[in-house]
């Protein structure tokens, strides 16, 4: 079964220095991986997707993500945190059949963004 | 602009009864998607639907009930069998359903309705 892990709850990082926040995966065939991004009280905005081609890449609001096929990770990085940034991030990988878009969230990781 | 609209964005329903959450969508998308969000366990799907007149249980359907009238609609109904209802609810959109070996998945969200059981 496709499914994802965020294995912190919450990831606190100085304003400027670089964040990573992870995701492991397990899917069957070719993982189609997201991230969301979640600000409060309102919907999910995407971020970035991996479907095929290069392991880094790149998305919205200077993010970028490296996928690793040999870990089975799909980590989200940014270079240098905003205290703008702090939100709550969802990785995502899509479901089990190749004619439905509907997506398997993990349970989603706080950022917090320091001064 | 297009986009996804949910209505109403806050709700509180007494014990007992049912209450239908509003979710319209511009972007001519064919696909729809009911997830409710609880703290700490992220997004579950309810409910989909990938072309009008038809939907499809997702992996917490029971309590819930959907229509798919028109592709522009798709409006969720909690009802009193719903054993605990209170959560943040939220109605996604995507391009086209994947046909096999095509196309990405991306879904664009609605700001969510948060309904709230008294």
């Amino acid at each position: 079964a496709q499914s994802v892990a965020q294995p912190e709850d919450q990831v606190n990082v100085a304003e400027g220095n670089p964040l990573t926040v992870k995701c492991t995966y397990s899917v069957s065939g070719n993982p189609y991986l997201f991230w969301y991004v979640q600000y409060p009280n309102r919907g999910l905005q995407f971020l970035l997707k991996y479907i095929t081609g290069d392991n880094l890449v790149k998305g919205s609001y200077g993010f970028e993500a490296e996928f690793n096929k040999s870990q089975t990770s799909f980590h989200l990085k940014k270079p240098s945190a905003l205290v703008s940034d702090s939100a709550l991030y969802f990785c995502a990988v899509r479901g089990p059949t190749y004619n439905t878009d509907k997506l398997i969230f993990g349970t989603g990781t706080r950022l917090q963004v320091f001064p | 602009d297009g986009g996804i609209t949910q209505s109403p964005k806050y709700l509180f329903r007494k014990e007992g009864q049912n209450v239908t959450l509003s979710c319209e969508q511009n972007l001519n998308h064919d696909a729809m998607y009911w997830y409710r969000q609880d703290p700490g366990q992220g997004l579950r799907l309810i409910y989909y639907s990938q072309i009008v007149n038809d939907f499809q249980k997702g992996d917490i359907a029971e309590g819930y009930s959907v229509s798919r009238e028109k592709k522009e609609s798709f409006p969720l109904t909690v009802t009193s069998a719903q054993k605990n209802p209170t959560a943040f609810y939220l109605c996604a959109s995507s391009i086209p359903p994947l046909r096999q070996g095509a196309g990405n998945g991306e879904l664009f969200f609605g700001e969510g309705s948060r309904l709230t059981v008294l």
